[in-house]
């Protein structure tokens, strides 16, 4: 049973508009929601991160949304930038320490 | 400040052949892990530990995995004997500890494992 969802494998946005990256998650015993970034043959890169009891954190271009009552966590890139383009790959954290990803989004930013 | 190294970081070995990674966290991490990533999924945690201890081994194929943390700092981690199916990256990452942040992993850069 997986925890946690990224339903589009793959998303292609033009240079300077919005990235919108969707993750859903099934239960509701998470402290942190997380988004990390990779790219290839490196390892993923902690990019931002939400607290279970906000609905919001913003750092630069980057926001993440927490809607918990739909289980549903969202990272927004504004505006998208080429270097942008990568697998993003959303997480979700216990205070025990555990981590559970998302199979990613590929991100493509077309100059 | 030093991140997670991995070595090696290509492997290619035949089936039922042994093969082993090496980790070395950032220092001060308390908390280990090693997560396989299979072409196309996400990372799939195998174990976690607190120090030298294992926290979360569940999902560890223990006939043919193993991993230890001798002194709290380095891991290995060894398959005997592969199988085509563990061909995948195997990504080591620190953390300070369970409850000490909010979340955060710090990989390394990954062990890429082919079985042919």
């Amino acid at each position: 049973d997986q925890q946690v969802k990224q339903n589009s494998p793959s998303l292609s946005v033009q240079e300077g508009r919005i990235s919108i990256l969707n993750c859903d998650y099934t239960n509701s015993m998470f402290d942190y929601f997380l988004w990390y970034k990779k790219y290839p043959a490196e390892g993923p890169t902690f990019l931002i991160s939400i607290s279970s009891i906000k609905d919001k954190n913003e750092d630069g271009r980057f926001t993440v949304f927490l809607n918990k009552s739909a289980k549903h966590l969202s990272l927004h890139i504004v505006p998208s930038q080429p270097g942008d383009s990568a697998v993003y790959f959303c997480a979700v954290h216990t205070n025990a320490g555990k981590s559970t990803f998302g199979d990613g989004t590929t991100l493509t930013v077309k100059p | 400040e030093a991140g997670v190294a991995q070595s090696p970081r290509y492997k290619i070995i035949e089936k039922r052949q042994s093969v082993a990674f090496w980790c070395n966290p950032i220092s001060g991490h308390a908390t280990l892990y090693w997560y396989q990533q299979i072409l196309g999924q996400g990372p799939k945690l195998l174990i976690q530990f607190q120090n030298n201890g294992v926290v979360d081994d569940s999902q560890l194929p223990k006939d043919r995995f193993s991993a230890e943390r001798l002194k709290g700092v380095d891991s290995t981690l060894k398959i005997q004997p592969a199988k085509l199916e563990d061909s995948a990256v195997y990504l080591c990452a620190s953390s300070l500890g369970a409850g000490l942040n909010t979340g955060e992993l710090f990989f390394g850069e990954g062990s890429r494992l082919t079985v042919l």
